[in-house]
Protein backbone atom coordinates (compact mmCIF):
# COMPACT_ATOMS: atom_id res chain seq x y z
CA UNK A 1 0.00 0.00 0.00
CA UNK A 2 1.36 3.54 -0.83
CA UNK A 3 1.94 5.76 1.86
CA UNK A 4 -0.58 8.36 0.57
CA UNK A 5 -3.05 7.61 -1.98
CA UNK A 6 -5.29 9.92 -3.49
CA UNK A 7 -8.32 9.86 -6.08
CA UNK A 8 -6.16 9.94 -9.69
CA UNK A 9 -8.49 12.39 -11.33
CA UNK A 10 -8.50 14.60 -13.31
CA UNK A 11 -11.59 16.14 -12.13
CA UNK A 12 -13.22 18.46 -15.03
CA UNK A 13 -15.72 20.72 -13.25
CA UNK A 14 -18.16 23.90 -14.05
CA UNK A 15 -18.24 26.90 -12.39
CA UNK A 16 -20.10 26.76 -9.23
CA UNK A 17 -19.89 23.25 -8.73
CA UNK A 18 -18.90 20.99 -5.46
CA UNK A 19 -15.75 18.86 -5.97
CA UNK A 20 -14.49 16.64 -3.28
CA UNK A 21 -10.63 14.70 -3.16
CA UNK A 22 -10.15 11.77 -0.88
CA UNK A 23 -6.91 10.44 0.33
CA UNK A 24 -5.86 7.84 2.12
CA UNK A 25 -2.73 6.98 4.26
CA UNK A 26 -0.78 4.45 5.54
CA UNK A 27 0.61 5.28 8.55
CA UNK A 28 -1.69 5.34 11.43
CA UNK A 29 1.51 7.43 13.46
CA UNK A 30 0.98 10.20 11.07
CA UNK A 31 0.07 13.35 13.18
CA UNK A 32 0.26 15.91 11.33
CA UNK A 33 -1.99 16.43 7.95
CA UNK A 34 -2.13 18.81 5.10
CA UNK A 35 -2.87 19.90 1.91
CA UNK A 36 -1.04 21.71 -0.40
CA UNK A 37 -2.23 23.36 -3.70
CA UNK A 38 0.28 23.38 -6.99
CA UNK A 39 -0.70 25.30 -9.65
CA UNK A 40 1.18 24.12 -13.11
CA UNK A 41 5.11 24.66 -13.08
CA UNK A 42 4.83 26.27 -9.59
CA UNK A 43 5.69 25.18 -6.56
CA UNK A 44 3.81 23.79 -3.93
CA UNK A 45 1.86 26.10 -1.38
CA UNK A 46 -0.38 24.91 1.77
CA UNK A 47 -3.86 25.13 1.19
CA UNK A 48 -4.91 24.08 4.55
CA UNK A 49 -4.05 22.26 7.81
CA UNK A 50 -6.61 19.23 8.33
CA UNK A 51 -7.56 18.53 12.10
CA UNK A 52 -9.30 16.09 13.47
CA UNK A 53 -12.57 17.84 14.86
CA UNK A 54 -12.33 18.90 10.44
CA UNK A 55 -12.13 23.05 9.45
CA UNK A 56 -13.36 25.26 7.05
CA UNK A 57 -11.55 28.15 5.09
CA UNK A 58 -14.21 29.97 3.26
CA UNK A 59 -15.48 27.48 0.48
CA UNK A 60 -12.85 24.84 2.02
CA UNK A 61 -13.60 22.07 4.14
CA UNK A 62 -10.89 19.93 4.96
CA UNK A 63 -11.54 16.25 7.29
CA UNK A 64 -10.01 13.62 9.28
CA UNK A 65 -10.61 10.44 9.94
CA UNK A 66 -8.31 8.74 12.07
CA UNK A 67 -10.01 5.54 12.92
CA UNK A 68 -10.06 5.08 8.57
CA UNK A 69 -6.93 7.01 8.03
CA UNK A 70 -8.86 9.05 5.52
CA UNK A 71 -8.73 13.16 4.77
CA UNK A 72 -10.95 14.71 2.63
CA UNK A 73 -10.92 18.12 1.14
CA UNK A 74 -14.41 20.02 -0.33
CA UNK A 75 -14.78 22.73 -2.54
CA UNK A 76 -17.67 24.97 -2.81
CA UNK A 77 -18.94 26.92 -5.46
CA UNK A 78 -15.63 26.20 -7.88
CA UNK A 79 -13.97 28.97 -9.02
CA UNK A 80 -11.65 29.13 -12.26
CA UNK A 81 -9.01 30.11 -10.23
CA UNK A 82 -9.39 27.10 -8.09
CA UNK A 83 -7.91 24.68 -11.39
CA UNK A 84 -4.79 23.16 -9.96
CA UNK A 85 -3.53 20.25 -8.62
CA UNK A 86 -4.46 19.15 -4.54
CA UNK A 87 -1.82 17.59 -3.08
CA UNK A 88 -2.61 15.53 0.21
CA UNK A 89 -0.07 15.21 2.81
CA UNK A 90 1.00 13.55 6.02
CA UNK A 91 4.09 13.43 8.20
CA UNK A 92 6.65 10.82 8.70
CA UNK A 93 6.46 8.18 11.28
CA UNK A 94 9.44 9.99 13.05
CA UNK A 95 7.53 13.06 12.36
CA UNK A 96 10.56 14.55 10.17
CA UNK A 97 9.39 14.84 6.63
CA UNK A 98 6.19 15.19 4.81
CA UNK A 99 5.11 12.35 2.64
CA UNK A 100 3.14 13.81 -0.45
CA UNK A 101 0.49 12.09 -2.19
CA UNK A 102 0.63 12.04 -6.28
CA UNK A 103 -2.10 14.59 -6.83
CA UNK A 104 -5.68 14.91 -8.29
CA UNK A 105 -5.92 17.47 -10.83
CA UNK A 106 -8.82 19.62 -11.00
CA UNK A 107 -10.10 21.61 -14.00
CA UNK A 108 -12.82 24.31 -13.61
CA UNK A 109 -14.70 25.90 -16.64
CA UNK A 110 -17.32 28.26 -17.42
CA UNK B 1 11.78 39.64 0.20
CA UNK B 2 11.70 36.03 -1.27
CA UNK B 3 11.25 33.63 1.64
CA UNK B 4 12.99 30.12 -0.25
CA UNK B 5 14.81 30.97 -3.30
CA UNK B 6 17.10 28.81 -5.53
CA UNK B 7 19.32 29.21 -8.53
CA UNK B 8 19.34 28.22 -11.45
CA UNK B 9 15.61 28.65 -12.70
CA UNK B 10 16.48 26.23 -15.32
CA UNK B 11 19.49 24.28 -15.75
CA UNK B 12 20.58 22.03 -19.46
CA UNK B 13 23.15 20.50 -19.54
CA UNK B 14 24.51 17.00 -21.31
CA UNK B 15 24.81 13.57 -19.26
CA UNK B 16 28.31 12.94 -17.67
CA UNK B 17 28.03 16.59 -16.25
CA UNK B 18 28.55 17.71 -12.75
CA UNK B 19 26.20 20.29 -11.45
CA UNK B 20 25.26 22.26 -8.37
CA UNK B 21 21.71 23.66 -7.68
CA UNK B 22 21.54 26.30 -4.88
CA UNK B 23 18.78 27.08 -1.96
CA UNK B 24 18.73 29.88 0.19
CA UNK B 25 16.05 30.51 2.46
CA UNK B 26 15.44 33.95 4.80
CA UNK B 27 12.67 32.83 6.90
CA UNK B 28 14.96 31.72 10.07
CA UNK B 29 14.07 27.92 9.88
CA UNK B 30 15.80 25.51 11.13
CA UNK B 31 15.03 22.67 8.73
CA UNK B 32 15.64 22.46 5.18
CA UNK B 33 14.48 20.19 2.23
CA UNK B 34 15.37 19.00 -1.19
CA UNK B 35 12.42 17.19 -3.07
CA UNK B 36 12.61 15.51 -6.80
CA UNK B 37 9.32 15.99 -8.53
CA UNK B 38 9.31 13.72 -11.59
CA UNK B 39 7.75 13.96 -15.21
CA UNK B 40 4.61 12.12 -13.29
CA UNK B 41 4.59 14.84 -11.47
CA UNK B 42 5.55 12.63 -7.55
CA UNK B 43 6.97 14.66 -5.50
CA UNK B 44 9.15 12.87 -3.03
CA UNK B 45 12.02 14.17 -0.73
CA UNK B 46 15.86 13.34 -1.29
CA UNK B 47 16.99 15.01 1.85
CA UNK B 48 16.50 17.11 4.81
CA UNK B 49 18.92 18.95 6.97
CA UNK B 50 18.26 20.08 10.46
CA UNK B 51 20.70 23.07 11.27
CA UNK B 52 23.36 21.79 9.31
CA UNK B 53 23.24 18.40 10.15
CA UNK B 54 21.72 15.77 7.59
CA UNK B 55 18.62 14.42 9.17
CA UNK B 56 17.02 12.32 6.25
CA UNK B 57 18.73 10.89 3.50
CA UNK B 58 16.55 8.42 1.18
CA UNK B 59 17.14 6.52 -1.25
CA UNK B 60 18.83 8.43 -3.44
CA UNK B 61 22.29 7.23 -5.90
CA UNK B 62 25.42 8.59 -4.03
CA UNK B 63 26.19 10.70 -6.75
CA UNK B 64 23.52 13.76 -5.42
CA UNK B 65 25.36 15.30 -2.42
CA UNK B 66 23.89 17.76 -0.16
CA UNK B 67 25.68 20.60 1.34
CA UNK B 68 24.71 23.09 4.58
CA UNK B 69 27.42 25.45 5.03
CA UNK B 70 25.02 27.46 7.58
CA UNK B 71 21.52 26.97 8.34
CA UNK B 72 19.86 29.32 5.58
CA UNK B 73 21.38 27.47 2.80
CA UNK B 74 21.38 23.79 1.63
CA UNK B 75 23.09 23.20 -1.99
CA UNK B 76 22.70 19.90 -3.96
CA UNK B 77 25.56 18.80 -5.89
CA UNK B 78 24.81 16.02 -8.45
CA UNK B 79 27.92 14.33 -10.17
CA UNK B 80 28.02 12.55 -13.65
CA UNK B 81 24.24 13.51 -14.54
CA UNK B 82 22.19 11.16 -16.08
CA UNK B 83 18.67 11.16 -18.03
CA UNK B 84 16.89 9.81 -15.38
CA UNK B 85 17.72 13.10 -13.27
CA UNK B 86 15.92 15.08 -15.62
CA UNK B 87 13.23 16.58 -13.07
CA UNK B 88 12.38 19.42 -11.19
CA UNK B 89 13.92 19.52 -8.10
CA UNK B 90 12.63 21.92 -5.09
CA UNK B 91 13.95 23.06 -1.99
CA UNK B 92 11.30 23.81 1.02
CA UNK B 93 12.09 24.61 4.37
CA UNK B 94 10.26 24.55 7.75
CA UNK B 95 10.58 25.08 11.41
CA UNK B 96 11.68 22.29 13.33
CA UNK B 97 10.42 19.32 12.28
CA UNK B 98 7.56 17.43 14.58
CA UNK B 99 7.05 20.46 16.47
CA UNK B 100 3.57 22.59 15.34
CA UNK B 101 3.48 24.64 12.94
CA UNK B 102 5.64 22.14 10.35
CA UNK B 103 4.40 23.96 7.23
CA UNK B 104 7.04 23.81 5.07
CA UNK B 105 7.64 26.36 2.31
CA UNK B 106 8.89 25.71 -1.22
CA UNK B 107 11.13 27.56 -3.27
CA UNK B 108 10.31 27.81 -6.87
CA UNK B 109 12.01 25.29 -8.26
CA UNK B 110 14.94 24.22 -10.66
CA UNK B 111 13.86 22.38 -13.47
CA UNK B 112 16.74 20.58 -14.56
CA UNK B 113 17.07 18.64 -17.98
CA UNK B 114 19.88 16.44 -19.29
CA UNK B 115 20.27 15.96 -22.66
Amino acid sequence: RKEVEQDPGPFNVPEGATVAFNCTYSNSASQSFFWYRQDCRKEPKLLMSVYSSGNEDGRFTAQLNRASQYISLLIRDSKLSDSATYLCVVNNQAGTALIFGKGTTLSVSS
Amino acid sequence: DTAVSQTPKYLVTQMGNDKSIKCEQNLGHDTMYWYKQDSKKFLKIMFSYNNKELIINETVPNRFSPKSPDKAHLNLHINSLELGDSAVYFCASSLVPGQRPDEQYFGPGTRLTVT
